[in-house]
Parts: C-alpha cells; structure tokens; sequence
C-alpha cells in the first residue's frame, strides 16, 4: 500500500518571500509523483510531475520540486511568491491503477 | 477544448432520494475516476475505470455506484444517499498505457458540491 503525507495544513507566507511544500511518501515500490493545485471553486490541476530522470523537476508559475528518493520526499518549492498562489496544493503518488493524495497543503500569501 | 464536465456544479437534497451525477470528457481517454474531497482528508478515490465496461472500487465505494457503458461518461450514482454522503466531488480521466495509468496526468472537472439534509 501506498501513503503520502503532506505535513503542514497551513502555510502563511507573505508575498515575494520563498515557501516549501513539504510531501513524504511511503511505498514499497517505485512509484510517480505529482503535485496538484486547486484554485478557489475550481477543479485540480497539474503542477508537476516526477516520473524518472533529473530528480528536479520544473512546472508551471515557477514552482519546482526535488525528488529524494533516500528520504522518500517530493518537496514543492518556489523562491518568490505572489498573491495569485493562494490555493490549496496536493502531492499525489500514483502507481498503475490508482492515484493517491495526501491531505493539502493551504498556502495562503498575504500582502 | 479539452474538458471533464461535470453536472450538477452544486445540489443539495435529501436522504434517501436516489441521484445521478454525470462525467463527461472530450479527450478520449480511457481511464476515468471519482474523487470525493473532505476537509483534512484531501481526496479519495471512490471508484474508477480502466475502460467501457471495466469499473473497480477504490478506498471509498460504500454508498456509491458507477457504469461505464460509453467511453466518454462516467456517472456517480447514489442509491440512497445520506448526509455523510456530504461532500465535493470531482471526477477525473487520463490516458492508460498497457494497463495503467502510471504516468499520465489526470484532468479533473470542476467539482460538484452536494449536501445530503
């Protein structure tokens, strides 16, 4: 079985300074990462995706993440926020059949 | 343009009167899944279907019922339903590739919000 575990609920953070999303799986076998945004009232979307390679991938609106497979992390990160972040964030974990998701992260920019 | 539509976006009623909500994507795809979404739960996969006529339980599937008898829809149903049945619901289709979905991306609809009195 497979779990994810997104450690912080909240993350207030004030606009223009960096912020990390942190996200630990757990798995037995080698698995794909994803992190997911949900703005306000709208469905998900994909941030970015780790599936092999460079253990830094880069996604949309400047975020990255950085797959540690040593410490079974996939850290969202980005060095300078704005007030268009705010929303909730998802790190998911799929293997062939199923996609699981981790609780979510509110990251919330203020002025 | 490429969409999961979901219908109703909200509706609220009551315990016990049976209700359908309908999943529809434009893309092909063959994989196809239902997410409900609780505070401090993130989502849970309630049911999914790898292709037309192929549909499996996920963690969640007490309550619910699905059908896949068109590659393109995808409907939730709820027999009976009941208020802890109360929640956000997305629905959610991707690629498969030799049997799973591994890798793909999904594409969610924009959620329907339903509240079970």
């Amino acid at each position: 079985a497979q779990s994810v575990t997104q450690l912080d609920s909240q993350v207030p953070v004030f606009e223009e300074a960096p912020v990390e999303l942190r996200c630990n799986y757990s798995s037995s076998v080698s698995v794909y990462l994803f992190w997911y945004v949900q703005y306000p009232n709208q469905g998900l979307q994909l941030l970015l995706k780790y599936l092999s390679g460079s253990t830094l991938v880069k996604g949309i609106n400047g975020f990255e993440a950085e797959f540690n497979k040593s410490q079974t992390s996939f850290h969202l990160r980005k060095p300078s926020v704005h007030i268009s972040d705010t929303a909730e964030y998802f790190c998911a974990v799929t293997r062939r059949r199923a996609l699981t998701f981790g609780s979510g992260t509110r990251l919330q920019v203020q002025p | 343009e490429a969409q999961v539509t979901q219908n109703p976006r909200y509706l609220i009623t009551v315990t016990g009167k049976k209700l359908t909500v309908t999943c529809s994507q434009n893309m092909n795809h063959e994989y196809m899944s239902w997410y409900r979404q609780d505070p401090g739960l993130g989502l849970r996969q309630i049911y999914y279907s790898m292709n037309v006529e192929v549909t499996d339980k996920g963690d969640v599937p007490e309550g619910y019922k699905v059908s896949r008898k068109e590659k393109r829809n995808f409907p939730l149903i709820l027999e009976s339903p009941s208020p802890n049945q109360t929640s956000l619901y997305f629905c959610a289709s991707s690629l498969s590739r030799t049997g799973g979905i591994s890798n793909q991306p999904q594409h969610f609809g924009d959620g329907t919000r339903l509240s079970i009195l």
